[in-house]
């Protein structure tokens, strides 16, 4: 167990729809990361906060969006949802942002588009 | 942009022999982490090892060792002694100073009893 939560575990909705995925980080840890694990794209770096602040952006689509909330928790919001968008989704967290801190990832929430 | 290849899709090893996974990777900066994350079948993401660009020194942890060429950009992953629980897929990931992160497309290993 990394420390980090995220819910739902499993998500399944229809082309068009919006979701909200949740993302809890560890005890202490300030940084929040995103990804998207799909078949055909991969392993792909979506969007970092630290403390509150968006620090770094990745492949992120417009049509999604991120925030980081004051107790640190942060959502990812999939809106316009694609039969393409079906993938999972991981969040990790570190200390502080920079290499030099490991990242502890969540078990993922795995998103169906139907 | 900086991308981050592994040429390997597939690698099996036998129980407690030695396996190499490649990785090759571009940037332009001069100060960078790379990793190897392995993700078994639970789809946890777990960090294997980290080098950080500045150091010549390869990193190693216990079973698992790096041979990190800076000027040939190579990081490569060696297992020793590998063991039933090693089975993965294996990822090579590049962090660069500004925090953007490119993984490699991973390689699965698979250790044969």
């Amino acid at each position: 167990d990394s420390g980090v939560t995220q819910t739902p575990k499993h998500l399944i909705t229809a082309t068009g729809q919006r979701v909200t995925l949740r993302c809890s980080p560890r005890s202490g840890d300030l940084s929040v990361y995103w990804y998207q694990q799909s078949l055909d794209q991969g392993l792909q770096f979506l969007i970092q906060y630290y403390n509150g602040e968006e620090r770094a952006k990745g492949n992120i689509l417009e049509r999604f969006s991120a925030q980081q909330f004051p107790d640190l928790h942060s959502e990812l919001n999939l809106s316009s949802l694609e039969l393409g968008d079906s993938a999972l989704y991981f969040c990790a967290s570190s200390v502080a942002p920079g290499g030099y801190n490991e990242q502890f990832f969540g078990p993922g929430t795995r998103l169906t588009v139907l | 942009a900086q991308t981050v290849t592994q040429s390997q899709p597939e690698m099996s090893v036998q129980e407690a022999e030695t396996v190499t996974l490649s990785c090759t990777y571009d940037t332009s900066e001069n100060n960078y982490y790379l990793f190897w994350y392995k993700q078994p079948p639970s789809r946890q993401m777990i960090l294997v090892i980290r080098q950080e660009a500045y150091k010549q020194q390869n990193a190693t942890e216990n079973r698992f060792s790096v041979n990190f060429q800076k000027a040939a950009k190579s990081f490569s992953l060696k297992i020793s002694d590998s063991q039933l629980g090693d089975t993965a897929m294996y990822f090579c990931v590049l962090h660069n100073a500004g925090n953007m992160l490119t993984f490699g497309g991973g390689t699965r290993l698979m250790v044969k009893p």
